[in-house]
This record gives structure tokens, sequence and C-alpha cells, in this order.
């Protein structure tokens, strides 16, 4: 059974500050992994995916990835009040032809 | 790019309706397109793979004869809710992958209410 952890939240952060996300996955097996935003009654929207351990940087948004703990996270810089939603990990056991097993969500908060 | 249009966003039936759901990827083409469910405050679970021209993997759990999948052509999959029941209301969402290495995008979702 694959299983992908996240602490559900609210996770608040004052608006500029360095919001910090993390997820676990259970499966060793797992090649790429993704997160997503989500706002309330939408559907997810891709933010970052990593596939390699290591840092990944795109704009305010870095991503890491640490296969020997099985540990990814999600850093939003100088959030924004706009940042507030719920992000979602996801992972795949190869890429974009396998289904995505996702973690509950940790619904963020950034405090204007 | 990478955009995934569903269609209806909305749908409000009586039980025992069936209900089909659209997934166009509109400006790629998509080998496999995979549908979730997602119930409130819960996460997003997959429901089944389409694949182009070929049956639907369902994942265990999943009625497939409840959920009828046909993926014609590599833009289009839908997904037919047949003889619906309240139990069945949830936000459905597709999504479609533009290569084997490439993420998923999602389209907007379909709510399905069930009276």
């Amino acid at each position: 059974q694959k299983e992908v952890e996240q602490n559900s939240g609210p996770l608040s952060v004052p608006e500029g500050a360095i919001a910090s996300l993390n997820c676990t996955y259970s499966d060793r097996g797992s090649q790429s992994f993704f997160w997503y935003r989500q706002y309330s009654g939408k559907s997810p929207e891709l933010i970052m995916f990593i596939y390699s351990n290591g840092d990944k940087e795109d704009g305010r948004f870095t991503a890491q990835l640490n296969k020997a703990s099985q540990y990814v996270s999600l850093l939003i810089r100088d959030s924004q009040p706009s940042d507030s939603a719920t992000y979602l990990c996801a992972v795949n056991s190869g890429g974009g032809a396998d289904g995505l097993t996702f973690g509950k969500g940790t619904h963020l908060i950034i405090q204007p | 790019g990478a955009v995934v249009s569903q269609h209806p966003s909305r749908v409000i039936c009586k039980s025992g309706t069936s209900v089909k759901i659209e997934c166009r990827s509109l400006d790629f083409q998509a080998t496999t397109m995979f549908w979730y469910r997602q119930f409130p405050k819960k996460s997003l679970m997959l429901m089944a793979t389409s694949n182009e021209g070929s049956k639907a993997t369902y994942e265990q759990g999943v009625e497939k004869d409840k959920f009828l999948i046909n993926h014609a052509s590599l833009t289009l999959s839908t997904l037919t809710v047949t003889s619906a029941h309240p139990e069945d209301s949830s936000f459905y969402i597709c999504s479609a992958s533009t290569g084997a290495d490439q993420p998923q995008h999602f389209g907007d979702g379909t709510r399905l209410s069930i009276l």
C-alpha cells in the first residue's frame, strides 16, 4: 500500500516569511514527486516537480528531495496572501504514465 | 501549454441517472489520461487509468461496470457514472500527461451532486 503523509495543518505563516511544507512517502521505489496547489472547490494546479535528490528552485518555490529519508518538501519564500491554499504532495513510481498517490494536503494560511 | 478541459463543471441530477463527463487535452496528445475522485476534506483518489484505444485499468475497489471509461482518441477520454446514487456525489477530476516522464495536468473538475 503506497502512502503519502502530510501534516494537515493549518500552517499559519506571516506574510513575507518562508513557508515550509513537508511530505513523507512509503514506497521506496517512487521516482517522481510533485507539489500541487489546490484552492477550495478547485482542481489541483502543478507548482513543482522533482525527480532527483537535492534542491530544485523555480521563482519563490524550492522543492527538496531526500530519497534516502523518503522525504520531500516545498519551501515558499516571501509568502503572499494569495499563497493561502491546500498544498498536495503527490508521488508516483514512474513518470506521467502512472497514476499519482496524493497526500491529504497541508492547509497553508498566509497572514497579512 | 498542457491545457486540459473538463466538461461539465457541475451536474445535479436525480438518483438513477447516468452522467457522462468529458476530458480533453487541448494542445497536446495524451496517450494516458487519469480519473480521480475527491470527497470533501479528503485527498484525491485515483479511480482509473485510461489508455487510448484500450480498456481502462481500475484501482481496487472501483467498480468498472459503474464507472465506464472510454478513451477513443488521443485527446478525449470520457467517464460515465451509470445509475448514479447519492453516495456517488463527489468532485471528479481528470488529468493527462504530455509524456511518460512529464507531470500530470488537471482539468477543472466536475462537481457531481446526486439527489
